[in-house]
């Protein structure tokens, strides 16, 4: 079975610019949560979705969005693109929404801001 | 402010040797601890879960637990070069969603 797949691998924005990140789960799984991480950090805590509906949203200013569609890929959004958004943006892929379930994160893409 | 505390590193053990490592967490009600190991320039793979105290195995590795502490660790036996990883710590987040509190990572360095 595929794993969790994102796209793109790798991406250059100017500062100011909008980007949007994709990603597929693995088949079967509802829930999709974002993380970013900063070289040298653990993954920080974006959104979660599951069912299509928002779950949970970390400390990210408004200019973060995301949304589910009904086959269960996701979308991440971040308008007004700053220096400091550079970081991998991981996607992470879970069977239900609970804190108990197992979270199995994609390749990942890698956001660089000049 | 939940935290998630690991030494960096990095942590140097010769091969074939038990490479130990440990992480601590701020949240009391956290119920669900996990360990990923991320090789350079890639994304983070799940190697193991614990959500009761005590000891769990799964081949090479092992993790404790212990919530009156606040700590967990990761034992790897027979340390192998291709073990040198970053390895990170993730504790779920007590507020009912899948969120996962993440430590910075310990970086192991296996030498032959």
């Amino acid at each position: 079975d595929a794993g969790v797949t994102q796209s793109p691998t790798h991406l250059i924005k100017t500062r100011g610019q909008h980007v949007t990140l994709r990603c597929s789960p693995i088949s079967g799984h509802k829930s999709v949560s974002w993380y970013q991480q900063v070289l040298g950090q653990g993954p920080q805590f974006i959104f979660q979705y599951y069912e299509k509906e928002e779950r949970g949203r970390g400390n990210f200013p408004d200019r973060f969005s995301a949304r589910q569609f009904p086959n269960y890929s996701s979308e991440l959004n971040v308008n007004a693109l700053l220096l400091g958004d550079s970081a991998l943006y991981l996607c992470a892929s879970s069977s239900d929404a609970g804190t108990a379930y197992e979270q199995y994160f994609g390749p990942g893409t890698r956001l660089t801001v000049t | 402010q939940k935290e998630v505390e690991q030494n960096s590193g990095p942590l140097s053990v010769p091969e074939g040797a038990i490479a130990s490592l440990n992480c601590t967490y701020s949240d009391r009600v956290s119920q669900s601890f996990f360990w990923y190991r991320q090789y350079s320039g890639k994304s983070p793979e799940l190697i193991m879960s614990i959500y009761s105290n005590g000891d769990k195995e799964d081949g090479r590795f092992t993790a404790q637990l212990n919530k009156a502490s606040q700590y967990v660790s990761l034992l790897i036996r027979d340390s192998q070069p291709s073990d040198s990883a970053t390895y990170l710590c993730a504790v779920s987040d007590s507020g009912g969603y899948n969120k996962l509190i993440f430590g910075a990572g310990t970086r192991l360095a296996v030498h032959p």
